[in-house]
């Protein structure tokens, strides 16, 4: 079945720096690749998604890339706030018949420090 | 909005209880699964259903059972509770293939 295995675990910046994180998938009939920001205590939320058929997207101050051949795909965050905190899903849904089924990756947990 | 709820957010139980963990959509949406959520370990998959009475196990489907006799109501059962299920149960629906999920606030489960 797909693997996801993401990094770093943990990532401390500093407000107004720059945040990535990097996830890699194993199936290479993946082809739907979300991210999801959880703040503490609360639910996981979509925050961005990309197919495969686009090789990046971008909403404001946060951007994803995709590189299929290399079978990985990155979240980028801008000018980083303190309320962009949380910890940080990726996810590849599984190729073939899944019904949507998606494996996500261990989390990265983020801190902007003011 | 997309609604997903889950019963109870939070739950104490004894070991060997028969534990049933509740999730409703509000979307009529064909897909909905069970996580769980532990620490450094991510959001794994314990089962999905597709549709109305039909299931399938995701990645950790040992204990575990499901139940989906409307399209709106998924539930998962614990047939006989023990202390490595106390986790973070995370309900979510989607709508097709290549469409993310909509999660609940989930319900963090104790088993003493």
């Amino acid at each position: 079945g797909e693997n996801v295995e993401q990094h770093p675990s943990t990532l401390s910046v500093q407000e107004g720096d720059s945040a990535v994180i990097k996830c890699t998938y194993s199936d290479s009939a993946s082809n739907y690749f979300p991210w999801y920001k959880q703040e503490l205590g609360k639910r996981p939320q979509l925050i961005i998604d990309i197919r495969s058929n686009v090789g990046e997207k971008k909403d404001q101050r946060i951007a994803v890339t995709l590189n299929k051949t290399a079978k990985h795909f990155s979240l980028h965050i801008t000018e980083t706030q303190p309320e962009d905190s949380a910890v940080y899903f990726c996810a590849a849904n599984a190729g073939g018949t899944s019904y949507g089924k998606l494996t996500f990756g261990q989390g990265t947990i983020l801190t902007v420090h003011p | 909005d997309v609604k997903v709820t889950q019963s109870s957010r939070y739950l104490v139980k004894r070991t060997g209880e028969k534990v049933f963990l509740e999730c409703v959509q509000d979307m009529d949406h064909e897909n909905m699964f069970w996580y769980r959520q532990d620490p450094g370990l991510g959001l794994r998959l314990i089962y999905f259903s597709y549709d109305v009475k039909m299931k399938e196990k995701g990645d950790i489907p040992e204990g575990y059972s499901v139940s989906r006799e409307k399209k709106e109501r998924f539930s998962l059962i614990l047939e006989s509770a023990s202390t490595n299920q106390t986790s973070m149960y995370l309900c979510a629906s989607s709508i097709g293939h290549n469409y993310g999920y909509t999660f609940g606030s989930g319900t963090r489960l104790t088993v003493v």
